[in-house]
């Protein structure tokens, strides 16, 4: 059974603070790492996929970085914002023996809550 | 361009019964997968429809089976239902089965509730 660790639980942030959370997955047969951001009352939306060791992906004031050896992923947040509030879900996806990939596993996410 | 989309949104049945969930995937997605996120957990795989068939399956009971039609849409069956079914149900299409940096685009999801 694969598990995907994501730390922490959950972070309260000062608005126009920074932060950052891990998430932590199994490092063999890696094929991608997926983010994603689950605000209340919506389905979860697509951050950010990555598959290659080393990547750096940006999307305005969120990047996240990849380290496929030892397995683990960093997501950014610079200058939080109340609308950045929401629940960050990653979610790992391991190669088969078959040539394809498995299905995502997900951890529990890192709920993100931005004060004023 | 509409996104993914579920049905119903909510859906109460009791022990025993059986229950079929519907997904749209978006428009030019061929491939659909779903998943059960219990309260307090990060959503966990079912399965997987890429050209109306199963190709992957994660660790649930055959009670749970799906299929996908010709137009790429897709049901998700449970049957014998137990208090623990009790969960939110997303679906999420993706194009092409094994494309490594393809993101999985999601529905709101159906609540279904077992009393």
């Amino acid at each position: 059974i694969l598990n995907v660790e994501q730390s922490p639980q959950s972070l309260h942030v000062q608005e126009g603070d920074s932060t950052n959370f891990t998430c932590s997955f199994p490092s063999s047969n890696f094929y991608a790492l997926h983010w994603y951001r689950w605000e209340t009352a919506k389905s979860p939306e697509a951050l950010f996929v990555m598959t290659l060791n080393g990547d750096e992906k940006k999307k305005g004031r969120i990047s996240a970085t990849l380290n496929t050896k030892e397995g683990y992923s960093y997501l950014y947040i610079k200058g939080s914002q109340p609308e950045d509030s929401a629940t960050y879900l990653c979610a790992s996806r391991q190669g088969d023996s078959g040539g394809g990939a498995d299905g995502l596993t997900f951890g529990k996410g890192t709920h993100l809550i931005i004060q004023p | 361009d509409a996104g993914v989309t579920q049905s119903p949104t909510h859906l109460i049945k009791t022990r025993g019964q059986q229950v079929t969930l519907r997904c749209s995937p978006k428009s030019g997605h061929d491939t659909v997968s779903w998943y059960q996120q219990a309260l307090g957990q990060g959503p966990q795989f079912i399965f997987q429809y890429y050209e109306e068939e199963e190709r992957q399956r994660g660790n649930f009971p055959d009670r749970f089976s799906g299929h996908q039609f010709p137009n790429y849409s897709s049901e998700l069956n449970v049957n014998a239902l137990l208090l623990g079914d009790s969960a939110l149900y997303l679906c999420a299409s993706s194009l092409g089965l094994h494309i490594a940096g393809q993101p999985q685009h999601f529905g709101d999801g159906t609540r279904l509730s077992i009393l």
